[in-house]
């Protein structure tokens, strides 16, 4: 099936660094997401990107809607430790079928 | 989501056993959606539905069925369990269009 490269898949950082992470496509995509999992619950939603060159902030979160419809970033801004979780994007097909990235797990000192 | 219930949250089974997950929503959503979780691999759907009527295969449907007995409620059948679809497997719902998907908070199935 398709799949989404998403890197990295591990991240490790000091609390107030800013965090990038990508994903990127064989195929084009008409809507990007990117959800947020914790341990213990389903993903979370945090942002939605339906334009190419869209750029979307949502707190201190920002993401970008790739022009080639074929990738799209997540940057988070001065981390803090509720940030600690693993993130996954998500490209929306036609028929409304998600594939997913393979996710990246950040990890956050004090 | 406390919108999107799934039960139960935990199970523990063994090989050929059948099993039946369930999934309820209050949103309201026409699509509903099984996906199964595996470490390092994300999320693969395995079942989704647009309506009542309505059942698709996903990518990863072989050794599963499924069941939509109404708008809010989608069900999860494993016929015969094998130990490797011990995972966790997530319910999502979604209105009509391009509107992202709301995902249950999970069951984590184990199969000895």
């Amino acid at each position: 099936g398709q799949q989404l490269n998403q890197s990295p898949q591990s991240m490790f950082i000091q609390e107030g660094e800013d965090v990038s992470m990508n994903c990127t496509s064989s195929s084009i995509f008409n809507t990007w997401l990117w959800y947020k999992q914790e341990p213990g619950e389903g993903p979370v939603l945090l942002i939605a990107l339906y334009k190419a060159g869209e750029l979307t902030s949502n707190g201190r979160l920002t993401a970008q809607f790739g022009i080639t419809r074929k990738d799209s970033f997540l940057n988070i801004s001065a981390s803090i430790p509720s940030d600690v979780g693993i993130y996954f994007c998500a490209g929306l097909e036609g028929a409304q079928k998600l594939v997913f990235g393979q996710g990246t797990r950040l990890t956050i000192n004090p | 989501d406390a919108d999107v219930t799934q039960t139960p949250r935990n199970r523990i089974t063994k090989t050929g056993k059948r099993i039946m997950l369930e999934c309820s929503q209050t949103k309201g959503h026409d699509r509903m959606y099984w996906y199964r979780q595996d470490p390092g691999l994300g999320l693969r759907l395995i079942y989704y539905s647009f309506d009542v009527k309505d059942i698709n295969k996903g990518e990863i449907s072989d050794g599963y069925s499924v069941s939509r007995q109404a708008q809010a409620k989608f069900s999860l059948s494993l016929e015969s369990a094998i130990p490797n679809q011990t995972a966790l497997y997530f319910c999502a719902t979604s209105v009509r269009g391009n509107q992202p998907q709301h995902f249950g908070d999970g069951t984590r199935l184990s199969i000895l």
